[in-house]
């Protein structure tokens, strides 16, 4: 049974540019959340998709979007990068009120 | 913005050593779960203690909780090598929405053989 798997899982980008990264959530899990981790620091929740829907959003701005499919799996995107978005950004997938299980993340550099 | 401080930031035992690290919080919690983090690789889910519980064991693992203080501790006993990671307490808070978890600043720990 495979986990939580994200791609790609490193990727370096320009200031200004766009960026996808994606999430396949473990299997039988419905909500997908994304944070972001800042070298030597804890995560941070960029925010939750359930049911192809934006739940919860922490304090990121617009440049951060996603979405999710039908099959779960999710999407996120961020417009406009900045030198300060360089990150180690990590996906969650959980079902219901049960703990989440996390990627290995998607390593991001901006030069 | 970080919910919760771990402490000590760092750590450094030798194997068979116990290891204990804090978590302090500042909002009322549903709960508080404890992750590990290898080196680059993603968080593990380690334990889960409701609001209403004082204490849990999973293994080698203890945790308990003081709501009244805000704070939690995690007691890694017969530490060994591949327990050197980084360790994180993420709380769950009261009215925050639906597992919207806030992670602490992490522990790491070292563990030398």
């Amino acid at each position: 049974d495979a986990g939580v798997t994200q791609s790609p899982t490193h990727l370096i980008k320009t200031r200004g540019q766009q960026v996808t990264l994606r999430c396949s959530p473990k299997s039988g899990h419905d909500t997908v959340s994304w944070y972001q981790q800042a070298l030597g620091q804890g995560p941070q929740f960029i925010f939750q998709y359930y049911e192809e829907e934006e739940r919860q959003r922490g304090n990121f701005p617009d440049r951060f979007s996603g979405h999710q499919f039908p099959n779960y799996s999710s999407e996120l995107n961020v417009n406009a990068l900045l030198l300060g978005d360089s990150a180690l950004y990590l996906c969650a997938s959980s079902y219901r009120n049960q703990p989440q299980h996390f990627g290995d993340g998607t390593r991001l550099s901006i030069l | 913005s970080q919910q919760g401080e771990e402490d000590p930031q760092a750590l450094s035992i030798q194997e068979g050593e116990n290891a204990t690290m804090n978590c302090s919080y500042k909002t009322s919690i549903n709960n508080l779960q404890w992750y590990r983090q290898n080196s680059g690789r993603g968080l593990v889910h380690l334990i889960l203690i409701r609001s209403n519980e004082r204490e849990k064991h999973s293994g080698r693992l203890r945790v308990t909780l003081d709501t009244s203080k805000k704070s939690s501790s995690l007691l890694i006993t017969a530490s060994r090598a591949a327990d050197t990671a980084s360790y994180f307490c993420a709380t769950d808070p009261v009215g925050g929405g639906y597992q919207k978890v806030t992670f602490g600043t992490g522990t790491k720990l070292q563990v030398i053989p």
